[in-house]
Formats: C-alpha cells, sequence, structure tokens
C-alpha cells in the first residue's frame, strides 16, 4: 500500500506570488496514476493534475504539475485569490486509491 | 455526468451504514467507480471502488466492514459499511476515475453527511 506525505501542511503567500506543494510516495508511483486536486470549504474536491503534469478540463495553464517515481510537485504561478485552498495530491497503485493529507494554501 | 448521492443522515452506533450513488447523463458502465470519505475538518479517505460487476477493491483498513455493489439497470453505486463508530462520521462522496489509463477522480457528487450517533 502506497503512503503519501505532503510538504508543507500549510503555506501562506500572496496574491501574484508562486506557490509549490510537494508530495512524496513511500514508493514509486506509476506516471499514469498521480493526480493533485483542489478543494474549497463546502465544496467537493476538483481534479487539477492527472498522469503527474496534464492539466484537466478548464483547469487554466498556471497550474502545472511534475515529477517521477516517488517525489512529486505542483506548481501555481501566479496565485489569484480563488486559489486558497486545500490541495490533495492521490495515486493509485497495487489496485488501491490513496490520498495524501492534504496542503492548506492559505492568505498571507 | 451528474452525481448525487443518498443516505441517511443519522445512523446508530453499531448498525449498517446504506449508501447509494445514482449517476444521470451517462452510463456508468466501463468507468471505475468509487466511494470516498471525508470526517469533518479532516481529509479524504477512499474506502472502495467497483469496476462494472467484474472488480471490487477495499481500503485495507475499511475491508472488513465495507461491501460496494453497481446496478447497471437503474444507473447506480451502492455501499454498505457495517459495525459503525462516531469515527465513521464524515461526508460521503461517489466518485468516478477518468479513465482505465491515466485516472483521476474528474466526476465527484455533492456529498451526502452521515453522522453516527446514538
Amino acid at each position: 500500500e502506497i503512503v503519501l506525505s505532503q510538504s508543507p501542511d500549510t503555506l501562506s503567500l500572496s496574491p501574484g506570488d508562486s506557490a509549490t506543494l510537494s508530495c512524496r510516495a513511500s514508493q514509486s508511483v506509476d506516471s499514469n496514476s498521480l493526480a493533485w486536486y483542489q478543494q474549497k470549504p463546502g465544496q467537493a474536491p476538483r481534479l487539477l493534475i492527472y498522469a503527474v503534469s496534464t492539466r484537466a478540463t478548464g483547469i487554466p495553464d498556471r497550474f502545472s504539475g511534475g515529477g517521477s517515481g516517488t517525489d512529486f510537485t505542483l506548481t501555481i504561478r501566479r496565485l489569484e485569490p480563488e486559489d486558497f485552498a486545500v490541495y490533495y495530491c492521490q495515486c493509485f497503485g497495487g489496485s488501491l486509491y490513496t490520498f495524501g493529507p492534504g496542503a492548506k494554501l492559505e492568505i498571507k | 455526468v451528474q452525481i448525487q448521492e443518498s443516505g441517511p443522515g443519522l445512523v446508530k452506533p453499531s448498525e449498517t451504514l446504506s449508501l447509494t450513488c445514482t449517476v444521470s447523463g451517462n452510463s456508468i458502465q466501463n468507468y471505475y467507480w468509487s466511494w470516498i470519505r471525508q470526517p469533518p475538518g479532516k481529509g479524504l479517505e477512499w474506502i472502495a471502488y467497483i469496476y462494472n460487476t467484474a472488480s471490487t477493491n477495499y481500503n485495507p483498513a475499511l475491508k472488513s466492514r465495507a461491501a460496494i455493489s453497481i446496478d447497471t439497470s437503474k444507473n447506480q453505486i451502492s455501499m454498505r459499511l457495517t459495525s459503525v463508530t462516531a469515527a465513521d462520521t464524515a461526508l460521503y462522496y461517489c466518485a468516478r476515475d477518468r479513465g482505465l489509463w491515466q485516472r483521476g477522480f474528474s466526476n465527484w457528487g455533492q456529498g451526502v453527511l452521515v453522522t453516527v450517533s446514538s
């Protein structure tokens, strides 16, 4: 069973800044099986990135994903007020889905 | 695709929680469907998936208590969780994986809040 960790737990930035969130897996993750989600209060999660670096439908190009093996990142350039939310990484491996614990992006 | 979860808002400890996910706008066949939950103020926890009637799998931590099923005639996915405790209080989501190759939960319901309390 793959375990995902995320860092930092909380990131405090200002609109216009760039954010980099990290996701580390306990074992290698297939590149087609790593995704990122954004969740705002009172809403269901929204798929941002799948297959490590492919943006989901309607996701602006300010969002980008990268990494391989056990280390992955989500980068958000030119933060907009609506980007401040909780972000989760997620993988599928060994026929099991796993979510990371989440990382909160808050306004400084 | 529209996804709507339904179920009892309140379940007593030790009883069985039963939830239904009704999908409209697209057939549920040939997609992986999962139940995912989120305790109040906490993160996401995957519970189980089902693919057509052929394949299921469960979070090892919940495997002994969870059961997922599918009714293609009604376009519904259901889940039962037995012997519930207060730790099972959560918002329960039904979600569809976008594909068999490049995975990610692209479609989610709004969730149904289940409270376990006597």
